[in-house]
């Protein structure tokens, strides 16, 4: 069964260094998303993507971040300076149609020192 | 503004009792969609239902079972018989259909069935 992949599964970094997690959704999927989880709280929102543009974003995604589709595979979402505050659970999502289901990669654990 | 509330947030049972967690929601949309989520303690975020608002029918997958309530503004998740691999944290999640349809989680329902 397809599914969404997410690379490293856990990094750590020191603060105000640059990082980009890696996504690679499933193949036939044509909007991406991400989302952040810090410990313990709750699922949110972070960036839609589709048609090779930022569709929404939440005032979490401010502009130190940013996202990409490089080539026809990868979706990336890059943290220009982190902070202590960025540390937490990033998910990857996609779906094939707008209204479609959401399915979710196994997350990168992000560790900002 | 969409909302979702899980007010449950942690439920300890003993293997093979049943257990219900609660999910309200608010959205102003006649048209949206429900989610459930299961977060076990590795980590990932697993797909468990979706439900539209147009359709009120109960579900039943196995030991899951799924109460949709409209006038309640409730989507109800069920566990029969629960086993100590159904320990995890479940997430509630709305979606309406306008925009590119991100999804408003609630805070999770931890979930623990010891032996």
């Amino acid at each position: 069964e397809p599914e969404v992949t997410q690379t490293p599964s856990h990094q750590v970094t020191q603060m105000g260094q640059e990082v980009i997690l890696r996504c690679v959704p499933i193949s036939n999927h044509l909007y991406f998303y991400w989302y952040r989880q810090i410990l313990g709280q709750k699922v949110e929102f972070l960036v839609s993507f589709y048609n090779n543009e930022i569709s929404e974003k939440s005032e979490i995604f401010d502009d130190q971040f940013s996202v990409e589709r490089p080539d026809g595979s990868n979706f990336t979402l890059k943290i220009r300076s982190t902070k202590l505050e960025d540390s937490a659970m990033y998910f990857c999502a996609s779906t094939q149609g707008s209204t479609d289901t959401q399915y979710f990669g196994p997350g990168t654990r992000l560790t900002v020192l | 503004a969409q909302k979702v509330t899980q007010a449950q947030t942690e439920i300890s049972v003993v293997e093979k009792e049943d257990v219900t967690l609660d999910c309200v929601y608010e959205t102003r949309d006649t048209t949206y969609y429900l989610f459930w989520y299961k977060q076990p303690p590795s980590g990932e975020l697993v797909f468990l239902i979706r439900r539209n608002s147009f359709d009120e029918q109960n579900e039943i997958s196995g030991r899951y079972s799924w109460n949709f309530q409209k006038s309640t503004s409730s989507f109800n998740f069920t566990i029969t018989a629960s086993q100590v691999v159904d320990s995890a944290v479940y997430f509630c999640a709305l979606r309406n259909p306008s925009g590119f349809q991100k999804l408003v989680f609630g805070t999770g329902t931890r979930l623990l069935v010891s032996p």
